[in-house]
């Protein structure tokens, strides 16, 4: 229950194209999820996040979507750029915890 | 714009070897976390620390496993007698204040490699 399941694993994508990764978690504890990417050889930093009392949150080029009812939340990356390539996790916290969970990360890489 | 460093980069050691891992969280930051990831897999919770004590652990962090900050700067963590399985590549992470919500600033990680 403490899992955050996401996919895909790879994705390639054409530079300008719509990336698209999504995520799923049973834990109705959770009320924090943010994205995480991560460069070659560099630690995780965070991207955007959100919170389940919203539907959508939008930075720059960047939008996650959440559906509370299906317990789905999903990563957006509009006219996406070479300089997107890298791991993207999505992640959840819960508000008792101290802990972030992890999704498996998803592997992207923009085809210039 | 402060970041977590983290020393080594990469650190070597036999099975059976005590490997201390070091961290210096940014300044003003009050809790302090390890995380791992073994090679292609998700990163896992190890542990957290606040105000000189563990606050949380995972099953992970079994007492092979020991955190600790000895002085203003460094947070360490230290595996006693290391197995193969412990090879991954560990990420150290700071916060200002207590979350929810709050970032967490991960430093760019030890790759430990267990022979």
């Amino acid at each position: 229950q403490q899992q955050v399941k996401q996919s895909p694993q790879s994705l390639i994508v054409q530079k300008g194209g719509i990336s698209i990764i999504n995520c799923a978690y049973e834990n109705t504890a959770f009320d924090y999820f943010p994205w995480y990417q991560q460069f070659p050889g560099k630690g995780p930093a965070l991207l955007i996040a959100i919170r389940p009392d919203v539907s959508e949150k939008k930075e720059g080029r960047f939008t996650i979507s959440f559906n509370k009812s299906a317990k789905q939340f999903s990563l957006h990356i509009m006219d996406s750029q070479p300089g997107d390539s890298a791991t993207y996790f999505c992640a959840a916290e819960a508000n008792r915890d101290d802990k972030i969970i992890f999704g498996k990360g998803t592997r992207l890489h923009i085809l210039p | 714009e402060p970041e977590v460093t983290q020393t080594p980069s990469h650190q070597v050691t036999q099975m059976g070897q005590e490997v201390i891992l070091r961290c210096v969280p940014i300044s003003n930051h009050l809790y302090f976390y390890w995380y791992r990831q073994i090679l292609g897999q998700k990163v896992e919770f190890l542990v957290s620390f606040y105000n000189n004590e563990i606050s949380e652990k995972s099953e992970i962090f079994d007492d092979q496993f020991s955190v600790e900050r000895p002085d203003g700067s460094n947070f360490t963590l230290k595996i006693r007698s290391t197995k193969l399985e412990d090879s991954a590549m560990y990420f150290c992470a700071s916060s200002p204040d207590y979350r929810p919500g709050g970032e967490q600033f991960f430093g760019p990680g030890t790759r430990l490699t267990v022979l």
